[in-house]
C-alpha cells in the first residue's frame, strides 16, 4: 500500500497568511494526487485533482504542485472560511489512501 | 444540482449486518464511478470500496474484503453497501461519493450516515 504522510499535522495561522501543507508518498504516484478540505461535521470538499488542477468553484488562492513523491497545497492568503482540516489522497493505485490530515487553526 | 443522500446507518451489534444506500440525483448516474469512504469518530478518511459505472468492476480496501459488498442500480439511481460480520472498528460515518475526475477522485459527496458497531 502507498503511505501518504502530511506535514505538519496541525498549523496555526492568521487571516492573510500564506500557508503551505506538504504531502509525501511512500512511492512515486506521478501526479495522481488530490486535496480535500473538511470542516467539522461536514463532508469533505474537493479542492484539487491531478496534483495541480483546481476543482470548479474553488478560489484561486488555493494551488497545488508536485509530482512523484512530494506535493504541496498552498493557500496564498488565508480567509476565515479556510480554517479546516486538509487531506491529501493518492489515486495512483489501489488501495486508495489518504494522508492523516492537517488541521489548520486560527492563531 | 448533484445530490447524494445516504441512509441506512444505525446501531448494530458486533457480527451483525447493515445495508447502506445512497440515492443519487442531478446527474447521469450510470456514467460515473461511485465510492464509499468512511471516517471513524475523530479520525481521518478511509476509502472503502468503489464500483465502475456499469457495475462490472469493484474494488475494496483489504479490511472489508469478504465482508462488504458494493453494488449499484443504475435504473434506480442508487448505490448500496452491504456490510456483514461487522466489527467495532467499522464504526464510522460512511460517505457516498461520485468519481468526478476518475475512478477514485471525488467531486461530490453525500452528508454521510453513521454506523455504530457496539454491544
Amino acid at each position: 500500500d502507498i503511505q501518504m504522510t502530511q506535514s505538519p499535522s496541525s498549523l496555526s495561522a492568521s487571516v492573510g497568511d500564506r500557508v503551505t501543507i506538504t504531502c509525501r508518498a511512500s512511492q512515486g504516484i506521478s501526479s495522481w494526487l488530490a486535496w480535500y478540505q473538511q470542516k467539522p461535521k461536514k463532508a469533505p470538499k474537493s479542492l484539487i485533482y491531478a496534483a495541480s488542477s483546481l476543482q470548479s468553484g474553488v478560489p484561486s488562492r488555493f494551488s497545488g504542485s508536485g509530482s512523484g513523491t512530494d506535493f504541496t497545497l498552498t493557500i496564498s492568503s488565508l480567509q476565515p472560511e479556510d480554517f479546516a482540516t486538509y487531506y491529501c489522497q493518492q489515486y495512483n493505485s489501489y488501495p486508495i489512501t489518504f494522508g492523516q490530515g492537517t488541521r489548520l487553526e486560527i492563531k | 444540482e448533484v445530490q447524494l443522500v445516504e441512509s441506512g446507518g444505525g446501531l448494530v451489534q458486533p457480527g451483525g449486518s447493515l445495508r447502506l444506500s445512497c440515492a443519487a440525483s442531478g446527474f447521469t448516474f450510470s456514467s460515473y464511478w461511485m465510492s464509499w469512504v468512511r471516517q471513524a469518530p475523530g479520525k481521518g478518511l478511509e476509502w472503502v470500496a468503489n464500483i465502475k459505472p456499469d457495475g462490472s468492476a469493484k474494488n475494496y480496501v483489504d479490511s472489508v474484503k469478504g465482508r462488504f459488498t458494493i453494488s449499484r442500480d443504475n435504473a434506480e439511481l442508487s448505490l448500496s453497501l452491504q456490510m456483514n460480520s461487522l466489527r467495532a472498528e467499522d464504526t464510522a460515518v460512511y460517505y457516498c461519493a461520485r468519481g468526478g475526475f476518475s475512478d477514485a477522485v471525488w467531486d461530490y459527496w453525500g452528508q454521510g450516515t453513521l454506523v455504530t458497531v457496539s454491544s
